[in-house]
């Protein structure tokens, strides 16, 4: 079955930008919306934004002038870029997939990646 | 944006019996057009990734037992567990889709009385 996986540093310092991929196995990245969602420890879901097999995005506008998404098709992966991050940002990372070819509800997720903002 | 609220932050409910948890959206969640509440639940475990319990408010995603039930429209809604088991201890959040800044509950978190 359709699996998800990120990858990337687990530790960045401040000022710095965060780099995530998230890795599509088992299935087509094609014709999906794919999200980033994070989640301070203890903490709820805050969605970040998402990226279409186009290219098209939409993004978080609370986060919008540090996020940057980008998909590629022919590895099967799409990333996400936090630039400018502070403390703040630290935060299990999750890569998410919208069900079917609408934004609506998540029905696949990966298993999360702790980032850690600290000098 | 449109804030999601649930109640109550934590909940201890004895084994077999029923739990409810309760989401309140800041602005309706039902598109006229269709007659459809854009609202999701999800589970999440210690250590795990959140799972799709309900969606479209009350369409349990497949696999899920028939225990879990959605209900509600509008702005108010409810997940009940019928008869709580020992693995249904978890934090659940509810998730609004209505408009393009998803947004989610604040999680209740559910234990075994």
């Amino acid at each position: 079955q359709v699996q998800l996986q990120e990858s990337g540093p687990g530790l960045v310092k401040p000022s710095e930008t965060l780099s995530l991929t998230c890795t599509v196995s088992g299935g087509s990245i094609s014709n999906y919306y794919w999200s980033w969602i994070r989640q301070p420890a203890g903490k709820g879901l805050e969605w970040i934004g998402h990226v279409y097999t186009s290219g098209g995005t939409n993004y978080n506008p609370s986060l919008k002038s540090r996020v940057t998404m980008s998909i590629d098709t022919s590895k099967n992966q799409f990333s996400l870029n936090l630039s400018s991050v502070t403390a703040a940002d630290t935060a299990v990372y999750y890569c998410a997939r919208f069900y079917g070819a609408m934004t609506t509800y998540f029905d696949l997720w990966g298993r999360g990646t702790l980032v850690t903002v600290s000098p | 944006d449109i804030v999601m609220t649930q109640s109550p932050d934590s909940l201890a409910v004895s084994l077999g019996e029923r739990a409810t948890i309760n989401c309140r959206s800041s602005q309706s969640v039902l598109y006229s057009s269709n007659n459809k509440n854009y609202l999701a639940w999800y589970q999440q475990k210690p250590g795990q990734p959140p799972k799709l319990l309900i969606y479209w408010a009350s369409t349990r995603e497949s696999g899920v037992p028939d225990r879990f039930s959605g209900s509600g429209s509008g702005t108010d809604f409810t997940l009940t567990i019928s008869s709580l088991q020992a693995e249904d201890v978890a934090v659940y959040f509810c998730q609004q889709y209505y408009s393009t800044m998803y947004t989610f509950g604040q999680g209740t978190k559910l234990e075994i009385k």
